[in-house]
């Protein structure tokens, strides 16, 4: 069974410019959740997606938005880059909710130069 | 806004010895989750317990969620240098879908 796949691995982007990261549940989970991981503070959550809907954000500024496609895998976009958005972007998914953990991908390393 | 205190933030120790690492909350956690994260990847779940009291053992890992559900430890035993990485807790609250990470353990096991 693959796990979740993220991609790409690796993004080098601009100050200003927007950035796209993709992400493939495990096949059969509905739900897809976005972390970002950031030197220094740990794993902040940014959104839930849920058979197609946004189910909860965390706090995070509009610039961060995301969709979930019919076939279960997400995309999340990041506007207006700045500087301190550099991190690790996980994505998780599950198939019986949070409540008994979350099976992540590898993560998206972005980088704002 | 539900916090998770983890200690000690860095331990350096020798392939063979004990540790206890600790994961502390004021709030009460309906479920506590223990993940490791090796440099590069995502975080692996190891562990989840949900009842107060209760002790989880993973071979050499012993995980426990305190009785009031507030804190939990991970105990390792004769750690080996395998076991380098960091140790993250994650607390459920309520009936919230949302995971909160504590900032995590960095473990480095010398051979």
């Amino acid at each position: 069974e693959a796990g979740v796949t993220q991609s790409p691995t690796h993004l080098i982007k601009t100050r200003g410019q927007q950035a796209t990261l993709r992400c493939s549940p495990i096949s059969g989970h509905t739900s897809v959740y976005w972390y970002q991981q950031a030197l220094g503070l740990g794993l902040q959550f940014l959104l839930w997606y849920d058979e197609g809907e946004e189910r909860n954000r965390g706090n995070f500024p509009p610039r961060f938005s995301g969709r979930q496609f019919p076939n279960y895998s997400s995309e999340l976009n990041v506007n207006a880059l700045e500087l301190e958005d550099s991190a690790l972007y996980l994505c998780a998914s599950s198939l019986v909710g949070v409540y008994y953990g979350y099976t992540f991908g590898s993560g998206t390393r972005l980088t704002v130069v | 806004t539900q916090l998770l205190e983890q200690s000690p933030q860095f331990l350096s120790i020798q392939e063979g010895e004990n540790l206890t690492v600790y994961c502390n909350s004021s709030s009460v956690f309906s479920s506590l989750q223990w993940y490791r994260q090796e440099p590069g990847e995502g975080p692996v779940l190891l562990v989840t317990v949900v009842t107060g009291g209760e002790v989880k053992k993973l071979k050499r890992l012993t995980f426990q969620f305190g009785d009031a559900r507030k804190d939990s430890s991970l105990h390792i035993t004769a750690a080996q240098p395998g076991d380098t990485g960091l140790y993250l807790c994650a607390g459920v609250s309520g009936g919230s879908e949302k995971l909160v990470f504590g900032k995590g353990t960095k473990l480095t096991v010398n051979p």
